[in-house]
This record gives C-alpha cells, structure tokens and sequence, in this order.
C-alpha cells in the first residue's frame, strides 16, 4: 500500500539557518504530494503541494519538488525563523483512494 | 468562511461514557474526513464521508466507534463507551477536491480518566 516515510526529528536549529525535511514515498500510479503544518494547540495547514512530477510547490519561503525519479519530496527553506517552529507533516494523495496518507511528522524547533 | 468547525475543543470523561465529537464542514465541500492523532501512531484516518455517505471506514478502531453526517453541513463521530486508550486528538477535515488537500478543523483533544 501507499506509505510516506519522514526523517526523525526533533530537528533543532538556530535562526536564520537552512533547513531540510526528508520526505520519501511509496505509492502506485501518480500520487499528489503535501506538505502540512501544525503549530502547537492547532489544526494542521496546507503548506504546499505538487501535483504532477517536477512540480515545484511553494508557499512563505518553503520549497519543496516533486522527484519522481528518487520517490521524494523534501522540504526545503532557506532562512528559518522561530515562528516556524512546528510540526510538519508530508502526505500523499493516491487518485484512486481520496483519504491522504501521512508521514509521522518531523518536530521543527528554531533558536533565536 | 470561518473554517472546519469542531466542538468541544477539550473533553474530559470517564471509562464508560459516551462521548460525542461534531463537526461543520466547509459549504460546498462535498468530502468530510475523521482522523486521530496519537504520539504512539500519529495521524490516523478513521472514516471519510463523500456527498454525505461513508466510502471507506477501515480505519474505525472497533464497534464502540460511529459516525454519521445526516446532512451536509453537520458529522458526529460517538464512541461508546469509551476507554482510557480513546484519549487523543482529533481532527475532522473538509475538501472540495482531495487532491488538492484538505482544510482541517482545530481538533477535539479528548481525555477518557
């Protein structure tokens, strides 16, 4: 079945630091791919997607692109801030089936 | 558009009770979803709702869990009754069009003592 694995976390880092979520699939036919995000106490956020593969989808400074070729979606920003600071989750969308399926979540915690 | 509405935001109950979670969709989304959220297994889908009717419950935990969306602006999710290892968050999701992703409500934290 469809299934998404992220890296471990917490990943800790200071302000303004590059940052890199992990993000990989496994999925039949040609799934959509998410990023969500859940700030502490609250629902999760549609971060950014990609539909089709080489997509790149972006939204506040977050990147992420669609790679077929590596079954990957990695998550990307190049200066964090404190108030990024969340979990974030990627997930996957399989045409055939309308729930996502998610990864575990990667804990994000910024330094001032 | 105020958003996925879900209530309460706390409950606390004790083994044995019912408990009821609600939830309002946003108008003119035609898919409804439950999750639960968990430290030990993250987010789980439950039961997910199209144009009112459930397509895929797989995901219901046991018998002592139900949900129903009598129309298309209200859904239920009842355990009965409940038990300590019920205490999770959780989350009930709205869309349009699923592979577009989904606007998710502020979750129902629940705690059975």
């Amino acid at each position: 079945g469809d299934s998404v694995t992220q890296m471990e976390g917490p990943v800790t880092l200071s302000e303004e630091a590059f940052l890199t979520i992990n993000c990989t699939y496994t999925a039949t036919g040609y799934p959509s791919l998410f990023w969500y995000v859940q700030y502490p106490g609250e629902g999760l956020q549609l971060l950014l997607k990609a539909t089709k593969a080489d997509d790149k989808g972006s939204n506040k400074g977050f990147e992420a692109t669609y790679r077929k070729e590596t079954t990957s979606f990695h998550l990307e920003k190049g200066s964090v801030q404190v108030s990024d600071s969340a979990v974030y989750f990627c997930a996957l969308g399989d045409t055939g089936r309308r729930a996502l399926t998610f990864g575990s979540g990667t804990r994000l915690q910024v330094q001032p | 558009d105020a958003g996925v509405i879900q209530s309460p935001r706390h409950e606390v109950t004790e083994m044995g009770q019912e408990v009821t979670l609600r939830c309002k969709p946003i108008s003119g989304h035609d898919y409804l979803f439950w999750y639960r959220q968990t430290m030990m297994r993250g987010l789980e889908l439950l039961i997910y709702f199209n144009n009112n009717v459930p397509i895929d419950d797989s995901g219901m935990p046991e018998d002592r869990f139900s949900a129903k969306m009598p129309n298309a602006s209200f859904s239920t999710l009842k355990i009965q009754p409940s038990e300590p290892r019920d205490s999770a968050v959780y989350f009930c999701a709205s869309s349009y069009s699923p592979g577009l992703g989904y606007t998710f409500g502020s979750g129902t934290r629940l705690t059975v003592v």
